[in-house]
């Protein structure tokens, strides 16, 4: 079985500060990693993911995350966020063996002016 | 082309009553995916389907829910005898292996039991 613990349920940052969001991990099999966003009362989208290949991975609006297999993490980051990045972020994990995603409780994001 | 839709966006129903949920995945996406978000337990898998047959329940909190996909295309999520608790949004997401299997999410049906 695979979970996914994001650490932070709340980050606020003020706007143009670098921005860490923490997702760990679990599983007994290989997995793929993604993060996701939901923009207030809109679906979730895909923000960047993991499959194989370069461990530092970016995605849209500038966010990238890395891939640390020995510390079982995938952190998303971003040097310097807008007031547009508030929105609730999820790090989710699929074993290769599946089709369906494990999503941690997520991480809601707050950026003040 | 269209996203993943979904209808009704908010139902409001009363404790004990069925309700149907619907899902019109992306055109040519072989699979579909439902999920579960509510208070305190974040986004839940409830259930997949690849074509019309559906190889993952496991998600399925009881038997109270049942689901169900014609034709390739739609699937119907149904919660009979709604209790309290399943008040949640549930979302529903369509992939294909020519799209690498990405999950496009449609944008939640938001289901409130009185």
């Amino acid at each position: 079985a695979q979970s996914v613990t994001q650490l932070d349920s709340q980050v606020p940052v003020f706007e143009e500060a670098p921005v860490e969001l923490r997702c760990n991990y679990s599983s007994s099999v290989s997995v793929y990693l993604f993060w996701y966003v939901q923009y207030p009362n809109q679906g979730l989208q895909l923000l960047l993911k993991y499959l194989s290949g370069s461990t530092l991975v970016k995605g849209i609006n500038g966010f990238e995350a890395e891939f640390n297999k020995s510390q079982t993490s995938f952190h998303l980051r971003k040097p310097s966020v807008h007031i547009s990045d508030t929105a609730e972020y999820f790090c989710a994990v699929r074993a290769m063996n599946t089709d369906k995603l494990i999503f941690g409780t997520g991480t809601r994001l707050q950026v003040f002016p | 082309g269209a996203g993943v839709s979904q209808s009704p966006s908010n139902k409001v129903t009363e404790k004990g009553k069925d309700v149907e949920l619907r899902c019109d995945p992306i055109s040519g996406h072989t699979a579909l995916y439902w999920y579960r978000q509510s208070l305190g337990q974040g986004l839940e898998f409830l259930i997949y389907f690849q074509g019309n047959s559906a190889p993952d329940k496991s998600g399925l909190p009881s038997d109270r829910f049942s689901a169900e996909r014609t034709g390739g295309s739609v699937s119907t999520l149904t919660i009979q005898r709604t209790q309290q608790e399943d008040s949640a949004v549930y979302l529903c997401a369509s992939s294909s292996r020519d799209a690498g299997n990405e999950q496009f999410f449609g944008p939640g049906t938001r289901l409130t039991v009185l």
